[in-house]
Order: structure tokens, then C-alpha cells, then sequence
């Protein structure tokens, strides 16, 4: 079965510093990589994804994440956070080629809560 | 262009009633799936609907059920209610629903049952 997994429940972090939150997923065939950020009584809003091509995914906020397929991993980086960055951060996946039961479906992990102290 | 709207925001509801939901994709979105989101179960997929038909479901009781109309709005239902049911259901929109596509999220309807 599909499953991603987010390493790190909750990452304090000091404002400027760098941040990375890990994400691994298990899966024998193909995917498609995403993050998502979700801020207090918000919906989810979507940080950059992986579909093919380079390795590097550079998205909104100064967010950049990098593929990397040997270790099915797909870690979230910024090189300096800000205080406005405190939410939680989701992993997800879909599943490439598996027809209509990955219609519309994203497999989330259970979230990272990043927290950026001043 | 507006983004997706979820109606209402928040909803108590009592132990056996049912209740329902509303989504409003953005527009030109064709393709709406639901998301119920707790604390100790995370995002799950519920369902998926493209043109009005239920293309993909995830692994939920049959007292979760849902439908589109031809403007897209999508509606989610859930029966006789269980405490279990308090969560936070999102709703999310894209295109057509294809693997690529980017699902634009709502802000949720939470929902509490007592």
C-alpha cells in the first residue's frame, strides 16, 4: 500500500536559520511528489511538486524541495524561515499509472508542525 | 479569479442526525475531491468527482456519500452521525482531476457532533 512518511512530527527552528523537513515515501511504481503548508483555520495551500524532470523544485515562500528517487525521499528546504512560516507542512503523493483509483486522490503524511522562534 | 468556498464554515450536529456540505469549485475546475482531515487520522481521501460522476473513493463507511451538479458545486453527505465524525472536511478542486493537475483547497467546513 502507498504511504508517505513524514519523519518529524515538530521542528522548532530560530528565525533566519535553515530549515529541512523529510519526507519518504513507500512505492513500487511511479509518483507525483507535492507539499502542501496549512496555516491555523485555513485549507491547504500548495508549496511546489514534482512531476518529472529536474530533481529540483524550487516553489513559493522560498521553499525548494529535491526528488530523489534512490531514496524515495522528497525533503522540504528553505535556507533562512521566517516567523511567518509557523504552520504545518504536508507531504503528498500520487500515484502515477494506476488509472482511476488515483483520480483526484492525494495520499497525505501526517504533517510536520513548523514552529520559527524569534 | 475566487477560489473554492466551502458552506458553512462550522456545523454542531447531534449523535445520529445527518448533515450536509457544500463545495464551489473555482471556476473552469471540473474535477472536486473531499478530504476529511482529524487529529489522529490526518488527511484522508473520501471521494472524487469529475462530471458529475463518482470516479475514485477512498475507504470510508457508505454513510459518506456525495454528489456534483452540472455547475460543478459538489455536496457531500454524511448520515447518522458518530462522534467520529467530528473533523475538519476540506474540499479541493482542479481541472480535470488528472494525476498532475494541482488541487486548489478550501477553507474547510469543521465539523463537531455531539
Amino acid at each position: 500500500a502507498q504511504s508517505v512518511t513524514q519523519l518529524d512530527s515538530q521542528v522548532p527552528v530560530f528565525e533566519e536559520a535553515p530549515v529541512e523537513l523529510r519526507c519518504n515515501y513507500s512505492s513500487s511504481v511511479s509518483v507525483y511528489l507535492f507539499w502542501y503548508v496549512q496555516y491555523p483555520n485555513q485549507g491547504l495551500q500548495l508549496l511546489l511538486k514534482y512531476l518529472s524532470g529536474s530533481t529540483l523544485v524550487k516553489g513559493i515562500n522560498g521553499f525548494e524541495a529535491e526528488f530523489n528517487k534512490s531514496q524515495t525521499s522528497f525533503h522540504l528546504r528553505k535556507p533562512s524561515v521566517h516567523i511567518s512560516d509557523t504552520a504545518e507542512y504536508f507531504c503528498a503523493v500520487i500515484i502515477r499509472g494506476a488509472g482511476g483509483t488515483s483520480y483526484g486522490k492525494l495520499t497525505f503524511g501526517q504533517g510536520t508542525i513548523l514552529t520559527v522562534h524569534p | 479569479k475566487a477560489g473554492v468556498t466551502q458552506t458553512p464554515r462550522y456545523l454542531i450536529k447531534t449523535r445520529g442526525q445527518q448533515v450536509t456540505l457544500s463545495c464551489s469549485p473555482i471556476s473552469g475546475h471540473r474535477s472536486v475531491s473531499w478530504y476529511q482531515q482529524t487529529p489522529g487520522q490526518g488527511l484522508q481521501f473520501l471521494f472524487e468527482y469529475f462530471s458529475e460522476t463518482q470516479r475514485n473513493k477512498g475507504n470510508f463507511p457508505g454513510r459518506f456519500s456525495g454528489r456534483q451538479f452540472s455547475n460543478s458545486r459538489s455536496e457531500m453527505n454524511v448520515s447518522t452521525l458518530e462522534l467520529g465524525d467530528s473533523a475538519l472536511y476540506l474540499c479541493a478542486s482542479s481541472r480535470d482531476g488528472g494525476l498532475g493537475n494541482e488541487q486548489y483547497f478550501g477553507p474547510g467546513t469543521r465539523l463537531t457532533v455531539t
